[in-house]
């Protein structure tokens, strides 16, 4: 499809364990943004992509939480020693740039950590 | 502290009659406001968006209101269709900052035939 795509669509694992969390943007978006939804909450910032490099990571809660975009296009944010707080639903999405208001969402990753 | 304020978790309407969601900001720096409606497993997808510089923005059914000068907006629905049921979140940014967005808890609206 032409969306944005997220793998896996849910993810169960043990505290302690490391995830990986992947999007796959709109062709041609420069722009990847990722956000956590807990639940009853608003969508929370966590690092926002313009190209390869991170422009804006400080919506990370801490050093287990990383993200990663080499070529440009496709992400990969990672969980290093899961905590049960960090269960939620984890949200993609992409802009064609900077400037573009419009952020076009993913159906997100929901992760479950028992 | 919630910077965007979205205080009815849910609202009711009837078919055909207005649908009107409130949101309050208190950061005087955001300069760009949106609207995204979620369905449950969906992500949010977008709605409307107003720059402060303007007041008022209508895409067909779909219009969003500022009042800058109290930190206000709302997204009004004319007519309420069934189809309308979700959860709608306010978010703001400020312009310059990457569009960070900074969003609202959600309304839950449920339009009933």
């Amino acid at each position: 499809g032409a969306g944005v795509s997220q793998t896996p669509s849910n993810k169960v694992t043990e505290k302690g364990k490391y995830v990986e969390l992947r999007c796959d943007p709109i062709s041609g978006h420069t722009a990847l943004y990722w956000y956590r939804q807990s639940l009853g909450q608003g969508p929370e910032f966590l690092i926002y992509f313009q190209g390869t490099g991170a422009a804006d990571d400080s919506g990370l809660p801490n050093d287990r939480f990383f993200a990663v975009r080499p070529e440009g296009s496709v992400s990969t944010l990672k969980i290093q020693r899961t905590e049960r707080g960090d269960s939620a639903v984890y949200l993609c999405a992409s802009s064609l740039s900077r400037g573009s208001g419009e952020l076009f969402f993913g159906e997100g990753s929901r992760l479950t950590v028992l | 502290d919630q910077q965007v304020k979205q205080n009815s978790p849910s609202l009711s309407v009837q078919e055909g009659r207005i649908s009107i969601l409130n949101c309050d900001y208190t950061n005087s720096m955001f300069d760009y406001f949106l609207w995204y409606k979620k369905y449950p497993a969906e992500g949010p997808t977008f709605l409307i968006s107003i720059s402060s510089i303007k007041d008022k923005n209508e895409d067909g059914r779909f219009t969003v209101f500022l009042n800058k000068s109290a930190k206000h907006l709302s997204l009004h629905i004319v007519p309420s269709q069934p189809g309308d049921s979700a959860v709608y979140f306010c978010a703001a940014c400020d312009a310059g900052n990457n569009r960070k967005l900074i969003w609202g808890l959600g309304t839950s609206l449920a339009v009933n035939p």
